[in-house]
């Protein structure tokens, strides 16, 4: 069974840098799909902020392109995102995923709640 | 970027109604990248259908998913209780994703 889980800081102050990790277990990521990263600030939708196959190679949502940073550990078996200049808007709950045939995404980690805040 | 319009907003039914919701895309997708998700809350999101009409594992057979180009469609049977959630759609194109606004679907 594939299981992904969230680990990071659950508050970060306004114009510094969120980071969090996923850390993978029940399948080898090294093995193909790609890993990505959504979130959804409380009481609103899903929005994608971006993916990584297992070879590194990235894609990012254009409108967070500019501040964010996709990176793969396949030796740990994990992925992390790094979002610059953060605001109160990126307040939300952050999961990870993997992205599945069709580029759907059918597992996910249970979701961190990031609050920005001084 | 593909816009997703979902329709209606909130959907107010009772158990054992059918429930059809409605996802629009402002231009034609491939029906190999339209999926469907419901979202229960405090709960990560669980995929329900992807390609449009496939059904991801475990899902039962009272949701299925329709449609092309630009309209797509998720069909519930059947209502049952665990059914009442938000409901989002989700497309890929462009070399990005992006979700629909979500549907509620409410007990009446």
């Amino acid at each position: 069974q594939v299981q992904l889980q969230e680990s990071g800081p659950g508050l970060v102050k306004p114009s510094e840098t969120l980071s969090l990790t996923c850390t993978v277990s029940g399948y080898s990521i090294s093995s193909g799909y790609y890993w990505g990263w959504i979130r959804q600030p409380p009481g609103k939708g899903l929005e994608w902020i971006g993916s990584i196959f297992h070879s590194g190679s990235t894609s990012y949502n254009p409108s967070l392109k500019s501040r964010v940073t996709i990176s793969i550990d396949t030796s740990k078996n994990q992925f992390s995102l790094r979002l610059h200049s953060v605001t109160a808007a990126d307040t939300a709950v952050y999961y990870c995923a993997r992205v599945y045939t069709g580029m759907s995404v059918d597992y996910w980690g249970q979701g961190t709640l990031v609050t920005v805040s001084s | 970027e593909i816009v997703l319009t979902q329709s209606p907003g909130t959907l107010s039914l009772s158990p054992g109604e059918r429930a059809t919701l409605s996802c629009r895309a402002s231009q034609s997708i491939s029906i190999n990248y339209l999926a469907w998700y419901q979202q229960k809350p405090g709960q990560a999101p669980r995929l329900l259908i992807y390609g449009a009409s496939s059904k991801a594992t475990g899902i039962p057979d009272r949701f299925s998913g329709s449609g092309s180009g630009t309209d797509f469609t998720l069909t519930i049977s059947r209502l049952e209780p665990e059914d009442f959630a938000v409901y989002y759609c989700q497309q890929y194109g462009s070399s990005s994703l992006t979700f629909g606004g979500g549907t509620k679907v409410e007990i009446k």
